[in-house]
């Protein structure tokens, strides 16, 4: 079984649009993440839920708004796409938001706006 | 501000051993992970020091230097499968992950 998984893996959309990624997770986990990894390969921390609390927001332009449903998801919505949105999304979890827990990534989604 | 430091391509022989430096100046310090991603696939978990020194696990060895504000990935035997990225990230005072641009590994025959 997939431990994090987000969907879809490839998106292609025009300017403007407003596209959805979603992710799952089924390890427990009360921390989940979304990065984003452009193409000069840096992950840039996008937002942060514990327990369904936003509890990390970078400096992310208001078009991209995080929901969590309940711990095990978190997704993430962007609205009226622009051609610098293109990159890969990756959603991640760890056990908490303190100490030790490594990162369990899911296969990343890449956004490819035209 | 807070940074992370580290090569951003190497190059190595197969069987050979290679070290892959990172320096990092951050707001505090909750331990310095590093991660394996190969291309087009997500990062994998390698190592985490939290306390000086070094910790070994099969190949892959990760030192940390507090004081220096310096770790180190050594891979020994190496094998055309550690082609790859490595990632080096470290948690500050609020437990938030401060990672490196990475260091691309490049094994040669």
């Amino acid at each position: 079984d997939t431990a994090v998984s987000q969907t879809p893996k490839y998106l292609v959309t025009q300017m403007g649009n407003d596209k959805s990624i979603k992710c799952e997770q089924n390890l427990g986990h009360d921390t989940m993440y979304w990065y984003k990894q452009d193409s000069k390969k840096f992950l840039k921390i996008m937002f942060s839920y514990n327990n369904k609390e936003l509890i990390i927001n970078e400096t992310v332009p208001n078009r991209f708004s995080p929901k969590s449903p309940d711990k095990a998801h978190l997704n993430l919505h962007i609205n009226s796409l622009e051609l610098g949105d293109s990159a890969v999304y990756f959603c991640a979890s760890s056990h908490d938001n303190q100490g030790a827990g490594e990162l369990f990534f899911g296969e990343g989604s890449r956004l490819t706006v035209l | 501000g807070q940074n992370i430091d580290q090569p951003t391509e190497m190059t190595a022989t197969e069987g050979a051993i290679v070290q892959i430096n990172c320096t990092y100046q951050t707001s505090g310090f909750n331990g310095l992970f590093w991660y394996q991603q190969h291309a087009g696939e997500a990062p994998t978990f390698l190592s985490y020091n939290v306390l000086d020194g070094l910790e070994e696990k099969g190949r892959f060895s990760s030192f940390l230097s507090r004081s220096k504000g310096y770790s180190y990935l050594l891979l020994k035997e190496l094998q055309m499968k550690d082609s790859a990225s490595y990632l080096c990230a470290v948690m500050d005072s609020n437990y938030q992950l401060i990672w490196g641009a990475g260091t691309k590994l490049i094994i040669k025959p």
